[in-house]
Parts: structure tokens; sequence; C-alpha cells
């Protein structure tokens, strides 16, 4: 089956640095691909659709310039967490749409910052 | 705003019998519904998808799907602790092309 895999799984990083989260698709190219923020006990929510050599879009109210999207090849896609800030801690989760038609997901990057 | 909606829970059913979890959505052109498990702390995992109303089965679990009723649900039979977890509904609304979630619902099956 389609396997996305998301590097690292875990970060914690100081308020102020940035962070990059890396998101893989093994076995089948993703022109496009999905960023996902989960806090605790709840639902997961979109934040920006990642399109292969083109602009990311973002959804209402999340800031592009903190979170920066880049799409280079059809099997990579980076989001880098800009000067975070502790209410930036999340659960960040991409997501491919593989050949099947189903949406994968990557395992997920806990992300805390200090 | 189109929207998924989902009871949280939890749904507490014993082991063995048959678990029944609903979602209800507003956008009524959407044409994909997914369903997500996702365990404490790990990224969601697929468990179907179903695109034509009626049923749609894959070994002890059931989609239904009423595009009618704007409405889906996912039966577990025979479920089994390890089914314990949150169920996510998800769909695919036209003109979009990620998929919105509900809340997702909280299942416990007790041993």
């Amino acid at each position: 089956g389609a396997v996305v895999s998301q590097h690292p799984s875990r970060v914690i990083c100081k308020s102020g640095t940035s962070v990059k989260i890396e998101c893989r698709s093994l076995d089948f190219q993703a022109t496009t691909m999905f960023w996902y923020r989960q806090f605790p006990k709840q639902s997961l929510m979109l934040m920006a659709t990642s399109n292969e050599g083109s602009k990311a879009t973002y959804e209402q109210g999340v800031e592009k310039d903190k979170f920066l999207i880049n799409h280079a090849s059809l099997t990579l896609s980076t989001l880098t967490v800009t000067s975070a800030h502790p209410e930036d801690s999340s659960f960040y989760i991409c997501s491919a749409r593989d050949r099947m038609g189903g949406y994968t997901f990557g395992s997920g990057t806990r992300l805390t910052v200090v | 705003q189109k929207e998924v909606e989902q009871n949280s829970g939890p749904l507490s059913v014993p082991e063995g019998a048959i678990a029944s979890l609903n979602c209800t959505y507003s956008d009524r052109g959407s044409q994909s519904f997914f369903w997500y498990r996702q365990y404490s702390g790990k990224s969601p995992e697929l468990i179907m998808f179903i695109y034509s109303n009626g049923d749609k089965e894959d070994g002890r679990f059931t989609a239904q799907l009423n595009k009618a009723s704007q409405y889906v649900s996912l039966l577990i039979r025979d479920s089994q602790p390890s089914d314990s977890a949150t169920y996510l509904c998800a769909v695919k609304d036209t003109g979009r092309r990620a998929l919105t979630f509900g809340s997702g619902t909280r299942l416990q099956v007790q041993p």
C-alpha cells in the first residue's frame, strides 16, 4: 500500500527557533500534499495544501509567513514552523492522495515549544 | 462553513458486540466519504472509503452511505478491545481537494 514517511516524529525546540518537518511519499508521486494540525482531544484541522512546483494554498487564519511550505519534488513536501512559540505546540500531520483514491497519512510530528 | 458532525462519545460496547458509529455532513454535493481510526498519540489509519449509496463491507467493517439524508455510518462487527480508539469521519467536499474531518467518536470496547 501507499506509504507516506514523516520526520521527525517528535521534536522539542526553544521558543523563537524554527523547525522543519519533512513528508515523503515513498512509493508513489504526490503532486499535492496536505498539512494538518491537531491539538489535544480535537480533530484534524487543515492548515494548507502543498502543490508541487507552485505556491501552497493556506486555509483562512493560517499565517503563511509563519508556516512555510515547500513542495520541491513529486515526493517531498516540507513544513517549516518559523519563530515557534509555545502555542504552536501541536501534532502536525501530512497527507497525500494515493493511486487508489485514499488519503494516506504520515506518522505525524509532535512539536513541543519550550 | 461546510461541516462534518460526529458524536464525541465515548461509545462503550462489550467485546463481541456491534459498534455503530455515525456521521452527518452539510455539503450535499460531497462525493467521497472516509473512515479513519486514530489511536492516542498516533496518526489516523484508513479503514475504508465509500462513494456510492448503500453498504460497503470490508472484513468486520461495513460503511453505510445515505446521500439523501447526508449520513454515513460505520459498523464494526465482533468488536475487540483492540478496536478501542477514536474514529474519524472525513468528507471530500465539492471544490476542495483536502478532506474535512469530524471531531471523532471515541470507542471503548469492554473485555
